[in-house]
């Protein structure tokens, strides 16, 4: 148990919709991130939050957004959805922004998109 | 860039036996820091050790062992007598040391390589 917990397990969603996924970080972890993987894939970094702020982006499209709060949970907005952005999304926390601290994940949340 | 590389898609063993993950990686950068993860079916990702370019010196924590190469850029994972619960997929992983803090402390991942351990 990594203490990262997401919300929703599982959910469906239709093209052209809009998704919100859930995170709560672990306890004393002030940074959260979000990566998208895809079946057979590894993991790819979308984008991490660190006090509220986005500091680091992957190379995800502008309809891909975050928001951290003050208590450092953290949401992943998805509009527009497309086929393709049906995988597996994983929150992860760690105790700073800098590189280097070990970076827990919680146990995902998988999307379907028909 | 960071890149890495798992050239092993799957690996099945007998339970009992030793089993090597390789991992390869490249970076630019003189300061990073890698990373191996297990993911069972259920999906999250499991820490299991992690381990700083200026720091060669190998190690063993119970089944698991650990060998990093600078030289060959290589940090290979080695289960001395595997057991069913072992069966996952384990991904190789890298990030690199920022001066600043753009670009925040990311994940480069491996494809990984899918362990299966039978009776």
């Amino acid at each position: 148990e990594t203490g990262v917990t997401q919300s929703p397990t599982h959910l469906i969603k239709t093209r052209g919709q809009q998704v919100t996924l859930r995170c709560s970080s672990q306890s004393g972890h002030n940074t959260v991130s979000w990566y998208q993987q895809a079946l057979g894939q590894g993991p790819q970094f979308i984008f991490q939050y660190y006090r509220e702020e986005e500091n680091g982006r992957g190379n995800f499209p502008p309809r891909f957004s975050g928001l951290q709060f003050p208590n450092y949970s953290s949401e992943l907005n998805v509009n527009a959805l497309e086929l393709d952005d049906s995988a597996l999304y994983l929150c992860a926390s760690s105790p700073g922004q800098s590189s280097g601290n070990t970076i827990y994940f919680g146990e995902g949340s998988w999307l379907t998109v028909v | 860039a960071q890149k890495v590389t798992q050239a092993q898609t799957e690996i099945s063993v007998v339970e009992k036996e030793d089993v090597t993950l390789d991992c390869v990686y490249e970076t630019r950068d003189t300061t990073y820091y890698l990373f191996w993860y297990k993911q069972p079916p259920s999906g999250e990702l499991v820490f299991l050790i992690r381990r700083n370019s200026f720091d060669e010196q190998n190690e063993i924590s119970g089944r698991y062992s650990w060998n990093f190469q600078k030289s060959t850029s290589s940090f290979n994972f080695t289960i001395t007598a595997s057991q069913v619960v072992d069966s996952a997929v384990y991904f190789c992983a890298l990030s690199v040391r920022k001066l600043n803090t753009g670009g925040g402390n990311k994940l480069t991942f491996g494809t990984g390589t899918q362990l299966k351990v039978e009776l």
